[in-house]
């Protein structure tokens, strides 16, 4: 089975471009969550869906972030415009309730490095 | 607000046990969680505790104490591969997403 994939795995771009990074959860589950990993803050809720809906973004650093899933097989997180502080690797992680929602499967990752 | 504290990083020796441990302040507590991440890789789930008490599975064992705020990840005979971050996690009360601590980077030495 395929587990939760992410694009791009790496990402450089120049301050004050938009980035999108993208996230297909594995297949029948129901919650998504997107995760900032820096050496500073180490990893850190930015927001989670549940069957599509945001549930709690309270974790999104600023308004430059958004974040949408539109069908239940596909998120996005886009930052506009971006700023050399928002490099980070971001992940994607999903779960299904009610089994065992607690096991979360991270994606692999995007690194994404702002110049 | 949530707090979580455990070291930032360890050394054990090839075949021995070694103990991380994880102090937690939250608001509410659903679950702790321990994670396994090695190097340039993503995080992978390795156990979970929600009530008092030790849970094992293989070589790994985790602990916990609501009334302390404390759990402790046990690794047993311990592997080169076992050369990773190990991250502590809570699950506050009324949040699906979980609040990870720093991690603790454990090296194993031959």
């Amino acid at each position: 089975d395929a587990g939760v994939i992410q694009s791009p795995r790496h990402e450089v771009t120049e301050m004050g471009q938009e980035v999108t990074l993208r996230c297909k959860p594995i297949s029948g589950h129901n919650s998504l969550f997107w995760y900032r990993q820096t050496m500073m803050r180490g990893l850190e809720l930015l927001i989670y869906f549940n069957n599509n809906v945001p549930i709690d973004d309270s974790g999104m650093p600023e308004d430059r972030f958004s974040a949408k899933m539109p069908n239940a097989s596909f998120s996005t997180l886009k930052i506009q415009p971006s700023e050399p502080r928002d490099s980070a690797v971001y992940f994607c992680a999903s779960s299904s309730l009610p089994r065992g929602w607690h096991e979360q499967y991270f994606g692999p990752g995007t690194r994404l490095t702002v110049t | 607000g949530q707090n979580i504290d455990q070291p930032t990083e360890m050394t054990a020796t090839e075949g021995a046990i070694v103990q991380i441990n994880c102090t937690y302040q939250t608001s509410g507590f659903n679950g702790l969680f321990w994670y396994q991440q090695h190097a340039g890789e993503a995080p992978t789930f390795l156990s979970y505790n929600v009530l008092d008490g030790l849970e094992e599975k293989g070589r790994f064992s985790s602990f916990l104490s609501r009334s302390k705020g404390y759990s402790y990840l046990l690794l047993k005979e311990l592997q080169m591969k076992d050369s990773a971050s190990y991250l502590c996690a809570v699950q506050g009360g009324g949040a699906d997403g979980l609040t990870f601590g720093k991690g603790t980077h454990l090296i194993i030495q031959p």
